[in-house]
């Protein structure tokens, strides 16, 4: 079964570029999530999908971040314009989507942004 | 707000060692535990997790955890470590809510150097 597939897995941009991230979560998972991991740090939410529906954005910087994820499969999370405060690794992972309190995520590799 | 805190940064053990890592959570209420591990070059894939029931947990490549209620924590052990587990170990949490925004929130990850 192939695992969640995450592109490109290395960008490098000026400041102030915009930038996209693609991510396919695992077939059949209804549950996506966008995590944002910092040097030294653990992931952290920015996004969390039940299907096409953000259901808890809460954390997604909204002037600088936006995603979607169009029929419920693909997602997209995309930065206009970059800051270098940006550099970090996104991580994609999904989960079947029963309940998240027992659902267990299954992270893909993770794009590494470099803002420069 | 939960947290997650893994105290020890960088563990080096030789071969053979025993090992065990701290993680302690701070949410009054119930929660699931997870630990994930994050082999060099490769994705976050998960190690263990603990529901409900016996709370000594059994997970993958000889690894075992343990929830302490009372002390709010859900240490990783290994009795015997190889240099194959070098690796990257976050511990994470998530409160279970009637209210449907459940999030898991990880710890700062432990680096975990194991010395042939």
């Amino acid at each position: 079964e192939a695992g969640v597939v995450q592109s490109p897995r290395y960008k490098i941009i000026e400041k102030k570029q915009p930038v996209a991230f693609w991510c396919n979560p695992i077939s059949g998972h209804n549950t996506l999530y966008w995590y944002l991991q910092n040097l030294g740090q653990g992931p952290e939410l920015l996004i969390r999908y039940e299907n096409e529906e953000a259901v808890d954005d809460s954390q997604l910087p909204k002037d600088r971040f936006s995603a979607e994820r169009l029929k419920g499969v693909d997602s997209t999370l995309k930065i206009q314009p970059a800051e270098l405060g940006d550099s970090a690794v996104y991580l994609c992972a999904s989960s079947l989507g029963a309940r998240v309190g027992t659902d267990t995520q299954y992270f893909g590799p993770g794009t590494r942004l470099t803002v420069l | 707000a939960q947290s997650v805190s893994q105290h020890n940064h960088h563990v080096i053990l030789s071969e053979a060692a025993s090992l065990e890592l701290g993680c302690n959570y701070s949410y009054g209420g119930t929660v699931n535990l997870f630990w994930y591990v994050q082999y060099p070059g490769q994705h976050l894939q998960l190690l263990l997790k603990y529901f409900s029931g016996d709370p000594l947990v059994k997970g993958i490549k000889g690894f075992e955890a343990e929830f302490i209620k009372s002390k709010f924590s859900f240490n990783l052990r290994k009795p015997s470590v190889q240099w194959s587990d070098t690796a990257e170990y976050f511990c994470a949490v998530i409160p279970l809510s009637n209210f449907g925004n459940e999030k898991l929130t990880f710890g700062t990850g432990t680096r975990l150097t194991i010395i042939p």
